[in-house]
């Protein structure tokens, strides 16, 4: 059962436009939004994460924005370049213990120059 | 650097075997996550532990086990292996354990059934 849903599976952006991906969730209960990056032949890397208190985070290029009645959270990355190019992942969860990340299927971006 | 490392970096074997990961968290975390990554099946959680105590299992197969000793060093033991057993394997670590904490992964194993 998949409940953290993402799309598109791959994106192709041209270097200087915007790349986004979007996930979907259907437990309430999640508050926690995570997203992770993966350059080929490493290990995903914690990029942003966001609470459900606030619609939307920046940190520099990415945003994240949450919309919590429709369930949906997305990743926008502004001004894309080649070296954004990778695998992006989106999580969500509950906190306390024995609680899990649960991942999206990923999303490969690649930015053309 | 993520601070965590693993061993073997590749690793090729035949089917039925039995073989070991390895995986050093970053200093002072006290959680250890293994993961298995597939092309088809993007990150799949199999296993947490937290200061030598089994945490949360995920969809970890009956013929993979785990633990993590008293260094706080973890291991997967992967036995009677499939062709499908064929993936990355990665390990996390994280300060809390809890799921608000940040992951921070190992470059992976790549093990290969042949």
């Amino acid at each position: 059962q998949q409940q953290v849903k993402q799309s598109p599976q791959s994106l192709i952006v041209q270097k200087g436009g915007i790349s986004i991906i979007n996930c979907a969730y259907e437990n309430t209960a999640f508050d926690y939004f995570p997203w992770y990056q993966q350059f080929p032949g490493k290990g995903p890397a914690l990029l942003i994460a966001i609470r459900p208190d606030v619609s939307e985070k920046k940190e520099g290029r990415f945003t994240i924005s949450f919309n919590k009645s429709a369930k949906q959270f997305s990743l926008h990355i502004m001004d894309s370049q080649p070296g954004d190019s990778a695998t992006y992942f989106c999580a969500a969860s509950r906190a306390g213990n024995n609680r899990k990340l649960i991942w999206g299927l990923g999303t490969s971006l690649a930015v053309n120059p | 650097d993520s601070g965590v490392t693993q061993t073997p970096k590749h690793l090729i074997t035949a089917t039925g075997q039995r073989v070991t990961l390895r995986c050093s968290p970053r200093s002072g975390d006290l959680s250890v996550y293994w993961y298995q990554q597939s092309l088809d099946q993007g990150l799949q959680f199999l296993i947490q532990y937290y200061n030598g105590e089994e945490r949360a299992k995920g969809n970890i197969l009956e013929r993979f086990s785990a633990q993590q000793f008293p260094d706080l060093h973890s291991e997967l033991n992967l036995s009677s292996l499939e062709l499908g057993d064929s993936a990355l394997y990665f390990c996390a670590s994280s300060v809390t354990g809890q799921p608000t904490s940040p992951l921070h992964f190992g470059n992976g194993t790549r093990l290969t059934v042949t």
